[in-house]
């Protein structure tokens, strides 16, 4: 199983910063089959980023992956209100799929 | 616009059943997986298993095997997870979530479910 450890476990910054969240996989993510998620309280997660760096549907340009192999980075260039929530990243490269514990990015 | 409604929250005693349905509309449920995915409350993300509303082929978590049956019934666009013999700790929020590509299994999952909670009491 593929373990995927998120840091930092919470990000405390104000709008308009930039905030850098890591996600550090046991074994390589081949093909970088890494996909990132946001969640706001009583929602579902929704779709942000897939292979590492590819931005899904209506997702601002304020919002990146990178990263290969057992290292990932998502980056939000300029926190708008609306982007303090809880991020997951997951890996599909083999089964079971499985997801990180969280970063929150909350408002200083 | 490609949307699942879930059906309503459930309470069950320990060693019950439940059953969760997971209804799509605005695409064609046949094109595409459903993967099954739960969150204990406060907790991080755990995924169940999927199922294809294409064949019905499955895949279960191993930590699921034996307890678990996804199932889909194509003439209303719906799919079923079952979860028997429930504990306590399979108290969570179930989230049905639809596969982003089409006649594949990318295991990328962009669209979802309000979520269904289940208490085990």
């Amino acid at each position: 199983e593929v373990v995927l450890t998120q840091s930092p476990g919470t990000l405390s910054l104000s709008p308009g910063e930039r905030a850098t969240l890591s996600c550090r996989a046991s074994h390589s993510v081949s093909s970088s089959h890494l996909a990132w998620y946001q969640q706001k309280p009583g929602q579902p997660p929704r779709l942000l980023i897939y292979a590492a760096s590819s931005r899904a549907t209506g997702i601002p340009d304020r919002f990146s992956g990178s990263g290969s192999g057992t290292d990932f980075t998502v980056t939000i260039s300029r926190l708008e209100p609306e982007d303090f929530a809880v991020y997951y990243c997951q890996q599909y490269v083999t089964s079971p799929l499985t997801f990180g514990g969280g970063t929150t990015v909350e408002i200083k | 616009q490609a949307q699942l409604v879930q059906s309503g929250a459930e309470v069950k005693t320990p060693g019950a059943s439940v059953k969760v349905s997971c209804k799509a509309s605005g695409y064609t449920f046949t094109n595409y997986v459903i993967n099954w995915v739960r969150q204990v409350p406060g907790q991080g993300l755990e995924w169940m298993g999927w199922i294809s509303g294409y064949n019905g082929n499955t895949e279960y978590a191993q930590k699921f095997q034996g307890r678990v049956t996804m199932t889909t019934e194509t003439s209303t666009s719906t799919a079923y997870m079952e979860l028997r013999s429930l504990r306590s700790d399979d108290t969570a929020v179930y989230y049905c979530a639809r596969d982003m590509t089409v006649f594949g299994a990318s295991h990328v999952f962009s669209v979802w479910g309000q979520g269904t909670m289940v208490t085990v009491s």
